[in-house]
Formats: C-alpha cells, sequence, structure tokens
C-alpha cells in the first residue's frame, strides 16, 4: 500500500510569503504528526492531530504556523509571512495509535522549505 | 526545545568494521526508539526498546535500553555500505506520545 505522501518535495519562497505544506497519511491512520528539521538537527515536534481529538498545537514555534486536518485524513501546514528561519525540512508522519501507546511512526519524505 | 545528546556526531569507518553509537538524557524515558534516514527520505524505525535492560536486534544492529532508563545504544556489526545514513534516536517520556529527538549520528563509510 501507499505509504505517507508529502507535497511539495521541494518549495522557495520568498520571505513575508505564505507557504501550504501537504500531506497524505496511510490510510486508516488515526494519528497525524508533523515535524520540523532543520540542517544538522534532530527532529523537533510541531503539531499532533489524533482522530476528532482537539490537535496538540504545543510545538509550534510561533502564531505564524498552523495546521488542519480535513476529514481525518489529509493535513495542511500553513505557515504565513515567511521568515528565514523556517527553512528546513517539514516531515509529516502517521500512525495507528493513539496518545496512550508507544508506536510506529511512519515518516513521509518531507518538504524541504528554502526562505529566501 | 529539549533534545538528548546522541555521539558521535558522525562516523568514518571501513566497510566490515563494527558500529558503536550512544545516546543519553538527564530524564528518563519509558521508550527509546532508533531511526535511519536516507538522503530525501523520512526516517525509518529500526529498533524500538520498551523496558530497562532490554537487549533487543535487528539483523545485523543491536540496541540495548539502559538500566538508569536515562541511555541507550545501537551497535551495527560488520558494516556494509548500504549501512549509510544519518541514525537517530528518540525517546519518549511517560506515555506522552511525544518523541524528543536527537541530532544524529551520520555514518559514512569509506570505500
Amino acid at each position: 500500500g501507499a505509504g505517507v505522501s508529502q507535497s511539495p518535495s521541494n518549495k522557495v519562497t520568498e520571505k513575508g510569503k505564505d507557504v501550504e505544506l501537504r500531506c497524505d497519511p496511510i490510510s486508516g491512520h488515526t494519528a497525524l504528526y508533523w515535524y520540523r528539521q532543520s540542517l544538522g538537527q534532530g527532529l523537533e515536534f510541531l503539531i499532533y492531530f489524533q482522530g476528532n481529538s482537539a490537535p496538540d498545537k504545543s510545538g509550534l514555534p510561533s502564531d505564524r504556523f498552523s495546521a488542519e486536518r480535513t476529514g481525518g485524513s489529509v493535513s495542511t501546514l500553513t505557515i504565513q509571512r515567511t521568515q528565514q528561519e523556517d527553512s528546513a525540512v517539514y516531515l509529516c508522519a502517521s500512525s495507528l495509535a493513539g496518545r496512550s501507546s508507544p508506536d510506529t511512526q511512519y515518516f513521509g519524505p518531507g518538504t524541504r522549505l528554502t526562505v529566501l | 526545545g529539549q533534545q538528548l545528546n546522541q555521539s558521535p556526531q558522525s562516523m568514518f569507518i571501513q566497510e566490515g568494521e563494527d558500529v558503536s553509537m550512544n545516546c543519553t538524557s538527564s530524564s528518563i524515558f519509558n521508550t527509546w526508539l532508533w531511526y535511519k534516514q536516507e538522503p530525501g527520505e523520512g526516517p525509518v524505525l529500526l529498533i524500538a526498546l520498551y523496558k530497562a535492560g532490554e537487549l533487543t536486534s535487528n539483523g545485523r544492529l543491536t540496541a540495548q535500553f539502559g538500566i538508569t532508563r536515562k541511555d541507550s545504544f545501537l551497535n551495527i556489526s560488520a558494516s556494509i555500505p548500504s549501512d549509510v545514513g544519518i541514525y537517530f534516536c528518540a525517546g519518549q517520556p511517560g506515555s506522552n506520545y511525544q518523541l524528543i529527538w536527537g541530532a544524529g549520528t551520520k555514518l559514512i563509510i569509506k570505500p
């Protein structure tokens, strides 16, 4: 079956512009995560969706960042008024389990965002 | 945000050599995970550890969950060219689903 897909794979934008990044999780996975990976760093948690529960937005670095998940499937991460420090790879992951169990997160290939 | 201390940052080894990397934390974790990331791909789970002292193997890979619950190591025996990539440790504090990530160990195999 298809894995997690993300689009676009690369995005170059000018400072101050808004960008939208898309994630298509594995069908049937109820949990969806967004991470940010800066060069030479580990993954930084951004936001978590689980079923119909309110998302955990505790990792979003500023109010310029927002995300939504429509119909419990596709998710869009939006960054408004992009800054150069937003440049990073944005990774999406999905999993079957919820909040109380360790589970396997399956990652997409990421979107490389470059803000000029 | 909080990160684990992962070392070494990079390794240059000959094919056939054994590899060892580790992660330490000032906090206790209930789960330790080891992932591998190749260029242009997302991380892929290699080994998951759920119990202090647990030693788990996956082919040539062996990982252990430290007794103190504040560290873990990953060993790769008899390295081969396809082992190149960045290896990440990740810890799960408590029952929280969030993972805390190390900065990665880049493995390079000299021809």
